[in-house]
């Protein structure tokens, strides 16, 4: 049991290269998310899904795009990648929620550092 | 919308200190309540959390959080801090259904 994992763990863009991170869970969670950490400013939601084929806008979506094909898939694209975008990109996921709670624990993946220049 | 505050954005303690972190967050309604760990190059861990029952909630490695309603906290506590406790630490609390809004995180550095 693997748990959540990522692809690749470290790489270096130019500005405006593209690439895709890769989330993978084997928890069967419908839940998935991806964040960035910023040094001084916590973990900020990128992008969420609540299942196979559908994804939602966090709090900081712009320059990003997501797709979730597979339940235990979630991918974060950057077409054009720019430096503010320089940060720890952190894929999570966590079972629905039951018996009155509102959400359950999120598990994450390991990370990975990009850095555009 | 929810936010979180960690007002202790960088903590020193000698090995054997007691530690209390604190967490104030904004909205007054049922809330789900996590504290999570991150030790250096290493991912997000989860310490504790809270749903609902007793305030005083008991987590891995000695660690304990109190949920107080009345002043919107969720202080972390441990009465005897190790070097193995350097790491960042960070409280969260849900938005709404299925979503966490983190704060900024406290680095703590143990001394030995």
């Amino acid at each position: 049991n693997a748990g959540v994992t990522q692809t690749p763990k470290f790489r270096v863009l130019k500005t405006g290269q593209s690439m895709t991170l890769l989330c993978a869970q084997d928890m069967n969670h419908e839940y998935m998310y991806w964040y960035r950490q910023d040094p001084g400013m916590g973990l900020r939601l990128i992008h969420y899904s609540v299942g196979e084929g559908t994804t939602a806008k966090g709090e900081v979506p712009d320059g990003y795009n997501v797709s979730r094909l597979k339940k235990q898939n979630f991918l974060l694209g950057l077409e054009s990648a720019a430096p503010s975008q320089t940060s720890v990109y952190f894929c999570a996921s966590s079972s629905l929620a039951g018996g009155g709670r509102l959400t359950d624990e999120q598990y994450f993946g390991p990370g990975t550092r990009l850095t555009v220049t | 919308a929810q936010s979180v505050s960690q007002h202790n954005h960088h903590v020193i303690l000698s090995e054997a200190a007691s530690l209390e972190l604190g967490c104030n967050y904004s909205y007054g309604g049922t809330v789900n309540l996590f504290w999570y760990v991150q030790y250096p190059g290493q991912h997000l861990q989860l310490l504790l959390k809270y749903f609902s029952g007793d305030p005083l909630v008991k987590g891995i490695k000695g660690f304990e959080a109190e949920f107080i309603k009345s002043k919107f906290s969720f202080n972390l506590r441990k009465p005897s801090v190790q070097w193995s406790d350097t790491a960042e630490y960070f409280c969260a609390v849900n938005e709404g259904f299925q979503k966490l809004v983190f704060g900024t995180g406290t680095r703590l550095l143990v001394s030995p």
